[in-house]
């Protein structure tokens, strides 16, 4: 069945550093792809998303890139802060056929900044 | 209020207790989601709801029993639970269930504790 990889955390980095963290998946078909942040004491909030092969999604200087050749979306920060701590989950949504509605999360990574 | 909003946000209760979760949502969306979140493990998907009818069950527990009375509102019934149970229970909206498309938006969750 589907299912999201992401690597394991937690992370931690001083505040500035560069920020990767890997996510890959194993779908069916063409699923849409995304990165939802949970900040302490939250809900998950929807942090970018990219629905097609080789599209980039990005906000709040995050960046990830759909790459279906590696079947990866890889979440990416040039330079992190303290207000970025929290945890992220990398998910998909299945076309087609399968569950409807149905989001398939990673076990999240948490990320701690100091500064 | 905005947004989706749970109620309570946190619960204690023993094995042999009723209690319920509440969800709301004033997005305007049509589709509602329990979610079950424990530690170290993905998110869990429950149920889903479209336009108040359940359209997804993941081979969840009879001993939790959803209910959504119209679009807006959704509740997590609870009773003879097990110190398993124990977790953070989030709800969401979306749109659609189309998923693809619809992003889902995430309350900040009910931590439940059962004794």
């Amino acid at each position: 069945g589907d299912s999201v990889t992401q690597m394991e955390g937690p992370v931690t980095l001083s505040e500035e550093a560069f920020l990767t963290i890997n996510c890959t998946y194993t779908a069916t078909g063409y699923p849409s792809l995304f990165w939802y942040v949970q900040y302490p004491g939250e809900g998950l909030q929807l942090l970018l998303k990219a629905t097609k092969a080789d599209d980039k999604g990005s906000n709040k200087g995050f960046e990830a890139t759909y790459r279906k050749e590696t079947t990866s979306f890889h979440l990416e920060k040039g330079s992190v802060q303290v207000s970025d701590s929290a945890v992220y989950f990398c998910a998909l949504s299945p076309r087609g056929g399968g569950s409807q509605g149905n989001l398939i999360f990673g076990k999240g990574t948490k990320l701690s900044v100091k500064p | 209020e905005t947004g989706v909003t749970q109620t309570p946000r946190h619960l204690v209760m023993g094995m042999t207790n009723k209690k319920s979760l509440k969800c709301e949502q004033h997005l305007g969306h049509n589709a509602m989601y329990w979610y079950k979140q424990s530690a170290k493990k993905p998110l869990e998907l429950m149920f889903v709801y479209s336009l108040e009818e359940r359209v997804e069950n993941n081979s969840v527990p009879s001993r939790f029993s959803p209910e959504c009375p119209n679009s807006s509102h959704l509740f997590l019934h609870l009773h003879t639970l097990q110190p398993e149970d124990s977790a953070l229970y989030l709800c969401a909206s979306s749109q659609d269930t189309s998923g693809y498309k619809s992003e889902q938006y995430f309350g900040p969750g009910t931590r439940l504790t059962v004794t």
